[in-house]
């Protein structure tokens, strides 16, 4: 069974630095390419950027160029997502995604991680 | 930024059918990219219920479809329940924003 199993809620103030991770077990890691989605609170869905663990080729969202760094560790399964200088609007869920196997263009994501609520207060 | 979009909300009584319909442009659904569904339940994370345009993953009950036409999709849901009450969101590819994975802007379906 593919499982993606994330770290738990942070609750951080603005200027700090976090990392939160997912790790995926169940298939092969190396093989597909993982995702980062946030959720804001009560918002919609926004894919943030995806690695592919393989060879750490990294594609980001124009959005999110810049404000966060998406990174993995092949050895230990684990994708990661990254902040040097949080703000009150890094307030959300994120989520990591298993993107699909197949044609780049056209698969979903297939499988999603619990979520990692990260919280952002002086 | 959603660059595909969703009616905010839907609603109808169980056993009805209702659509919901996503709207893109030629840079993304209409490039010919595939257009992907995904159901939130209230307090969970979201998951996969329509692939590639119009295939259901193993599990996912035969009353959802996905259909794609120019530069729209559309998602289905006949024989409504209480269970479908939920947010839905489409997913595409899209080429204009430097090669990027793009949501709609999601629709909450309200059983009545």
């Amino acid at each position: 069974e593919v499982q993606l199993v994330q770290s738990g809620a942070e609750v951080k103030k603005p200027g700090e630095s976090l990392k939160i991770s997912c790790k995926g077990s169940g298939y092969s890691f190396t093989s597909y390419w993982i995702g980062w989605v946030r959720q804001m609170p009560g918002k919609g869905l926004e894919c943030m950027g995806i690695i592919y663990p393989g060879d750490s080729d990294t594609r980001y969202s124009p959005s999110f160029q810049g404000q966060v760094t998406i990174s993995a560790d092949k050895s230990i399964s684990t994708a990661y997502l990254q902040w040097s200088s949080l703000k009150a609007s890094d307030t959300a869920m994120y989520y990591c995604v298993r993107h699909g196997s197949g044609n780049y263009y056209r698969m979903p994501f297939d499988s999603w991680g619990q979520g990692t609520l990260v919280t952002v207060s002086s | 930024q959603s660059v595909l979009t969703q009616p905010p909300s839907v609603s109808g009584a169980p056993g009805q059918r209702v659509t919901i319909s996503c709207t893109g442009s030629s840079s993304n659904i209409g490039a010919d990219y595939d257009v992907h569904w995904y159901q939130q339940l209230p307090g969970t994370a979201p998951k996969l219920l329509i692939y590639g345009n119009r295939n259901r993953p193993s599990g996912v009950p035969d009353r959802f479809s996905g259909s794609k036409s120019g530069t729209s999709a559309s998602l289905a849901i006949t024989g409504l329940q209480a269970e479908d009450e939920a947010d839905y969101y489409c997913q595409s590819y899209d080429s204009s924003l430097s090669g990027s994975r793009v949501f709609g802007t999601g629709t909450k379906v309200t059983v009545l």
